[in-house]
């Protein structure tokens, strides 16, 4: 079955640790993207990347960091730059002629 | 700068009640807007989207919405509401080649 897929679902990070969390898809979509979710507060854009090699920064980019080498795969880094990492992580992809955005089940990310 | 503002964090309805839940938009140009679910602990799931073809837009599980210009709205409404309804539910609008999400409103349904 086409789809996207995060992993892992649940992921704890130390004081000063880097983190990634991946995202896959093999619905051929050209555009990804990396929303970050907290109570209240709806989703807010990270990072977003239209074609292989390329991404641009969306609303709160400041301490992550995105590659993207392959088309199917747009994996997010959380950096210990980023104070504040507890959240649900939502990846999502888009066909370029397509309205209709794909979202992953998510990736809770929390603290230790 | 295209916004979408919705009204009211919680709604809670009973079971075979109407569903009406408030999105407002800011934009300079006619957008594109969408109604996405989200059920606890899941990504979202596209219910509707609006893309100037006709003002009124029906989507899956029964719901529906209504561009209205004059009002900047688009709120999405449901007839009769069951129990599997329950969920959060977001408005967006297309901004270029992102997505912007509403705050989200939870919506509650009793028995």
């Amino acid at each position: 079955d086409g789809g996207i897929t995060q992993s892992p679902k649940y992921l704890f990070r130390k004081e000063g640790q880097n983190v990634t969390l991946s995202c896959e898809q093999n619905l051929n979509h050209d555009a990804m993207y990396w929303y970050r979710q907290d109570p209240g507060q709806g989703l807010r854009l990270i990072y977003y990347s239209q074609i292989v090699n390329d991404f641009q920064k969306g609303d709160i980019a400041e301490g992550y960091s995105v590659s993207r080498e392959k088309k199917e795969s747009f994996p997010l880094t959380v950096t210990s730059a980023q104070k504040n990492p507890t959240a649900f992580y939502l990846c999502a992809s888009r066909g370029l002629l397509d309205e209709k955005l794909f979202f992953g089940s998510g990736t809770q990310l929390s603290v230790l | 700068a295209q916004s979408v503002t919705q009204l009211g964090s919680h709604v809670s309805v009973s079971e075979g009640a109407l569903v009406l839940l408030r999105c407002n938009y800011s934009s300079s140009v006619p957008p594109y807007l969408f109604w996405y679910v989200q059920y606890p602990n899941q990504g979202l799931q596209l219910l509707l989207k609006y893309t100037s073809a006709a003002t009124l837009v029906k989507g899956i599980n029964g719901f529906e919405a209504e561009f209205k210009k004059s009002e900047t709205s688009f709120h999405l409404t449901k007839p009769s509401a069951h129990m599997s309804d329950a969920a959060e539910y977001f408005c967006a609008v297309r901004k270029g080649g992102k997505l912007i999400f509403g705050q989200g409103t939870e919506l509650s349904v009793k028995p």
